[in-house]
């Protein structure tokens, strides 16, 4: 079975850029989640959906950073534009409702 | 409100030997509990998870994990270290379905280090 497929795996972009990071969540999978990994602040949730809905952004950052999810099979998340800081690893994860999230390998950020 | 402590960043094992992570928890709902490992350069891979049925949970690689609500605890056990399970291990709480909470709190990991 595929597994959550996050694209692109790496990205190099300069500071003021906008960047797009995609995500297909698992087939069947209701909840999507976005989280940010850095070393000083660990895993942080962004957003999560439910059946599409964005239900709780309380952890985007600030209004640089935007979260979609037009239907079940894709989301994105975009930061624009984007900063130095935002260099980090951002995964996203899936879940069919109450069970277990399933991550993606993950995009890994820089802005220089 | 829910919340996950682990403690130690680093935790150094010989070969061999037994590995416990540690992990406490808050939570105001019954809660359901969860190890992560993560690999370099990868995405997170679930471990084992306790869902509210029995109280030690076995896992893959070896692991295992036992819940105890009077200590709100979730450590984390292997008999015996092997060098392939050096990795960061992250353990994470979330609310059962029916509690309405969606979210995952993970907590700040645990680096092990496997020494040979």
């Amino acid at each position: 079975d595929a597994g959550v497929i996050q694209s692109p795996r790496h990205e190099v972009t300069e500071m003021g850029q906008e960047v797009t990071l995609r995500c297909k969540p698992i087939s069947g999978h209701n909840s999507l989640f976005w989280y940010r990994q850095t070393m000083m602040r660990g895993l942080e949730l962004l957003i999560y959906f439910n059946n599409n809905v964005p239900i709780d952004d309380s952890g985007m950052p600030e209004d640089r950073f935007s979260a979609k999810m037009p239907n079940a099979s894709f989301s994105t998340l975009k930061i624009q534009p984007s900063e130095p800081r935002d260099s980090a690893v951002y995964f996203c994860a899936s879940r069919v409702s109450g069970n277990t999230i399933y991550f993606g390998e993950g995009s890994w950020l820089t802005v220089v | 409100a829910q919340s996950v402590t682990q403690l130690g960043s680093h935790v150094s094992v010989s070969e061999g030997a037994l590995v416990l992570l540690r992990c406490n928890y808050s939570s105001s709902v019954p809660p359901y509990l969860f190890w992560y490992v993560q690999y370099p350069n990868q995405g997170l891979q679930l471990l084992l998870k306790y869902t509210s049925a029995a109280t030690l949970v076995k896992g893959i690689n070896g692991f295992e994990a036992e819940f105890k609500k009077s200590e709100t605890s979730f450590h984390l056990t292997k008999p015996s270290a092997h060098m392939s399970d050096a990795a960061e291990y992250f353990c994470a709480v979330s609310g059962a379905p029916t509690s309405g909470t969606y979210k995952y709190i993970f907590g700040t990991g645990t680096r092990l280090k496997v020494l040979a």
